[in-house]
């Protein structure tokens, strides 16, 4: 049973153009998580979805910033015209149900020049 | 306000010690993580528990809801056990909240 996938695992975007990052939770999994790490700080919640639904989104910025998770394929954190400011690890998790332990990815680690 | 502290920020022990990394935070909680973050960022899940005490090989978590207080417990410490330990309560609602965790430095 392979583990929470994350792609790519380092991303270089200059600043305005979009950043695309992908989660494939492990399998049976339909509970997603997506949690940012700055530069010497802790993980910050961003968003929980499950396939099809964003069930809460209380920590995502409100603009540039959005997440899906379809009912087919990975999800997807997108974000557009990035800003230096986003730099940042990018962690998605997944559980099986909700208010379950969580399973991590390996990060995407997201540089924007 | 949701808050949590986690001490020692920093401990460096020698192997084969006994480490304790405590957890303390401020309102009711439903469960609590306790996470492995390695040098190269890899978070691993170590446990998730809302009463009592939890074992797994040389780890044992406990928490007292009362007190607002859980500890992660390693025995037998290893250079391989260093990392980053984090801590995180799920306060109401459904999401956890992460302290920036305690650094351990295993040596040899």
């Amino acid at each position: 049973n392979a583990g929470v996938m994350q792609n790519p695992r380092h991303l270089v975007r200059r600043r305005g153009q979009e950043a695309r990052l992908r989660c494939s939770p492990m399998k049976g999994h339909s509970h997603v998580y997506w949690y940012r790490q700055l530069p010497e700080e802790g993980l910050k919640f961003m968003v929980y979805l499950q396939k099809e639904n964003i069930i809460d989104e209380s920590g995502m910025p409100k603009e540039r910033f959005s997440a899906e998770f379809p009912k087919e394929g990975p999800s997807i954190l997108r974000i557009q015209q990035v800003v230096r400011g986003d730099s940042a690890a990018y962690f998605c998790a997944s559980s099986p149900y909700d208010r379950n332990e969580q399973y991590f990815g390996p990060g995407t680690r997201l540089t924007v020049t | 306000k949701n808050e949590v502290e986690q001490s020692p920020q920093n401990l460096t022990a020698q192997e084969g010690e006994f480490i304790t990394i405590n957890c303390s935070y401020s309102v009711g909680i439903s469960a609590l993580h306790w996470l492995q973050q390695h040098p190269g960022g890899g978070i691993v899940s170590l446990f998730m528990l809302s009463s009592g005490k939890k074992k797994h090989g040389r780890l044992i978590a406990t928490i007292n809801i009362q007190e607002k207080h859980s500890s992660l417990h390693i025995t037998a410490s290893h250079p391989r056990d260093s990392a980053v330990y984090i801590c995180a309560p799920r306060f109401t609602g459904n999401q956890f909240y992460f302290g920036t965790g305690t650094s351990l430095t295993v040596i040899p």
